[in-house]
């Protein structure tokens, strides 16, 4: 059974650097084919994509947010974190991890996600 | 402004069939990249309904579809029930942006 858990601030100030925690249980990040996502949803809006890590510890980041995140793993914890700088009102949201299946970038089990706002 | 473009809303009567039409370009679903479908319920995290064109997890209902034709993609719900009602999201790739792209979503009501 896969779960996944977000954890972190839920409010951050301008500038600052968000840090969430993605814990989960059931697989393995170590396994080939294995990956994980970051996805976020502003109050009231569409999902959006953040960034990916897979089981050889490549990276994919969004191209409007790359230079602001920085993604990493832990094996042997079943942990990946993602850092985000210069925090920003418009990054509020909620913060949702996500099991990549395999061979697909479709995003089946899913955090239960974590709600950041942004404010001084 | 997403780059994957769906209704806004759709909405039907119970028992009837409803699709959501989800349109990209040939940097996308034009040019092969698989498509999967979301339903997000209120307050609750997305869930996948179809990934890869048709195909569904394990205990989604077969009243849930999914097609592809050139640059759309389109999820179609047959019978519809009140437990339907959900924003429902397309995803595919686009090499351009080199990014997973989101479609802005479509909120679905039963009548």
């Amino acid at each position: 059974q896969i779960t996944l858990k977000e954890s972190g601030p839920t409010l951050v100030k301008p500038t600052q650097t968000l840090t969430l925690t993605c814990t989960f249980s059931g697989f393995s990040l170590s396994t080939s084919g294995v990956g994980v996502g970051w996805i976020r949803q502003p109050p009231g809006k569409a999902l959006e994509w953040l960034a990916l890590i897979y089981w050889d510890d490549d990276k994919r980041y969004s191209p409007s947010l790359k230079s602001r995140l920085t993604f990493t793993k832990d094996t042997s914890k079943n942990q990946v974190v993602l850092t985000m700088t210069n925090m920003d009102p418009v990054d509020t949201g909620t913060y949702y991890c996500a099991h990549r299946r395999g061979a697909t970038d479709a995003f089946d089990y899913w955090g239960q996600g974590t709600l950041v706002t942004v404010s001084s | 402004q997403s780059v994957l473009t769906q209704p806004p809303s759709v909405s039907g009567a119970p028992g009837q069939r409803v699709t959501i039409s989800c349109t990209g370009s040939s940097s996308n679903i034009g040019a092969g990249y698989d498509v999967h479908w979301y339903q997000q319920l209120p307050g609750t995290a997305p869930k996948l309904l179809i990934y890869v064109k048709s195909n569904r997890p394990s205990g989604v209902p077969d009243r849930f579809s999914g097609s592809k034709s050139g640059t759309s993609a389109s999820l179609a719900i047959t019978g519809l029930q009140a437990e339907d009602e959900a924003d429902y999201y397309c995803q595919s790739y686009d090499s351009s942006l080199s990014a997973v792209v989101f479609g802005g979503g479509t909120k679905l009501t039963v009548l």
